[in-house]
């Protein structure tokens, strides 16, 4: 089975700009969830998809968005780029979505600079 | 916040020797589990333990959970240069939202 992939790997904006990452989960999975890594914050939960609906949302302000397609596919899109959105955004996708008992599969990540 | 938080934040062993990091989290969980991180790529899932188990064992790797004091421990045995990464451990919040860890950076020297 191919894993996670996401793309682009590398991008650089430059502030105000505003960016989309996209991910493709593993086949068969249906729930796929983003995340920020930064050397100061760790790894921030941003929201989690399934079937096309956002089911679970953390503390991000509203210029980050998602969404997921019907083939389970997502995007995520920030807008009015910031100098602190500088980060590794990951997604993960996994087979079923509920009740925590499930190990989730990782990509690559996207590095965004924000310059 | 409900981010776990991992001790050592960094360790540094020889080759052929145990490594042992911990985690603490704040609320109830259902779930606990186990992630290493080369540097700059993905993590990738080591190990699942669930709220009313104790003690889970995956080759190298031993899990233990203590819900009481709401603290994991990880412990590689037998450490190769290979195992140089960070380890996160992440509790399941609602549903399908996880807390990740500040991470322990584990560095095996050969």
């Amino acid at each position: 089975k191919a894993g996670v992939t996401q793309t682009p790997r590398y991008l650089i904006k430059t502030r105000g700009q505003q960016v989309t990452l996209s991910c493709s989960p593993i086949s068969g999975h249906r729930s796929v969830s983003w995340y920020q890594q930064t050397p100061g914050q760790g790894l921030q939960f941003l929201f989690e998809y399934f079937s096309e609906t956002q089911r679970n949302k953390g503390n991000f302000p509203g210029r980050f968005s998602g969404r997921q397609f019907s083939n389970s596919r997502s995007e995520m899109n920030v807008s009015t780029l910031e100098l602190g959105d500088s980060a590794l955004y990951l997604c993960a996708s996994s087979w079923t979505g509920t009740g925590g008992s499930y190990e989730q599969y990782f990509g690559p990540g996207t590095r965004l600079t924000v310059t | 916040s409900q981010q776990g938080e991992e001790d050592p934040q960094a360790l540094s062993i020889q080759e052929g020797e145990n490594a042992t990091m911990n985690c603490s989290y704040k609320t109830s969980i259902n779930n606990l589990q186990w992630y290493r991180q080369n540097s700059g790529r993905g993590l990738v899932h080591l190990i699942l333990i669930r709220s009313n188990e104790r003690e889970k064992h995956s080759g190298r790797l031993r899990v233990t959970l203590d819900t009481s004091k709401k603290s994991s421990s990880l412990l590689i045995t037998a450490s190769r240069a290979a195992d140089t990464a960070s380890y996160f451990c992440a509790t399941d919040g609602n549903g399908n939202q996880f807390y990740f860890g500040t991470g322990t950076s584990l560095t095996v020297i050969p």
